[in-house]
């Protein structure tokens, strides 16, 4: 069965930093890989999508990494700032229709 | 693009009355898919819909629960005999393809009192 592990579960940063979220997954054999965003009572934001095949992906200050053989996956946010904070969830799909889901990592950026 | 639109945003319900929520998928979307989140916890999957056809469900879903996406556009979810453990985040994803990238709706949230 699928596991999906985030760490840290919460993270305090001034704003400013550089800051790495971790995704762990327990069966390599992934489709692709999706972190969203979430805001507290919100809906998921879709940030980066990364393919089986591909190794990472950028969108202006994230980057997403993928390590398929290792389980793992990070987001990389450069210069953070206070609207970055959010719950941060990654998501693998295997064959078949599920996203499965991390609990996430809860970002703050304090001013 | 006018983004998944799901409704009510909130609703609050006694213990054993039915609720439906519905789904507007973007509109060239052939993917539709419910999930449930509870609070500290990421979303679980409960179906899946490929056009009208309902491919695949969560043993999260019990009898009581019911889906629908009759003419290949929005999708209705429907509780019966709701119970206090229902209550939950409701959320309603759709993508163009099975493989491709899933995009969320704001969520239904439902309160059972």
């Amino acid at each position: 069965k699928q596991e999906v592990t985030q760490i840290p579960a919460a993270l305090s940063v001034p704003e400013g930093e550089n800051l790495v979220l971790n995704c762990s997954f327990t069966d390599s054999a992934i489709y692709n890989l999706q972190w969203f965003r979430q805001d507290p009572g919100k809906g998921l934001t879709s940030l980066l999508l990364i393919q089986s095949s591909q190794r990472e992906q950028t969108s202006g200050r994230l980057n997403a990494s993928l390590d398929k053989s290792s389980g793992r996956s990070t987001l990389y946010i450069a210069a953070s700032q206070p609207g970055d904070s959010a719950t941060y969830l990654c998501a693998v799909r295997k064959a078949g229709t599920a996203l499965i889901f991390g609990k996430g990592t809860t970002l703050s950026v304090s001013s | 693009d006018t983004g998944v639109s799901q409704n009510p945003r909130h609703k609050i319900t006694k213990r054993g009355q039915n609720v439906t929520f519905r789904c507007d998928p973007i509109s060239e979307h052939n993917r539709l898919y419910w999930y449930r989140q509870t609070l500290g916890q990421g979303p679980e999957f409960l179906t899946y819909f490929q056009n009208e056809a309902q491919l695949e469900k969560s043993r999260l879903l019990s009898d009581r629960f019911s889906a629908e996406r009759p003419k290949g556009s929005f999708s209705t979810l429907e509780i019966q005999r709701t119970e206090q453990g229902d209550s939950a985040m409701y959320l309603c994803a759709s993508s163009r393809e099975h493989y491709n990238e899933q995009f969320f709706g704001p969520g239904t949230r439902l309160t059972v009192l």
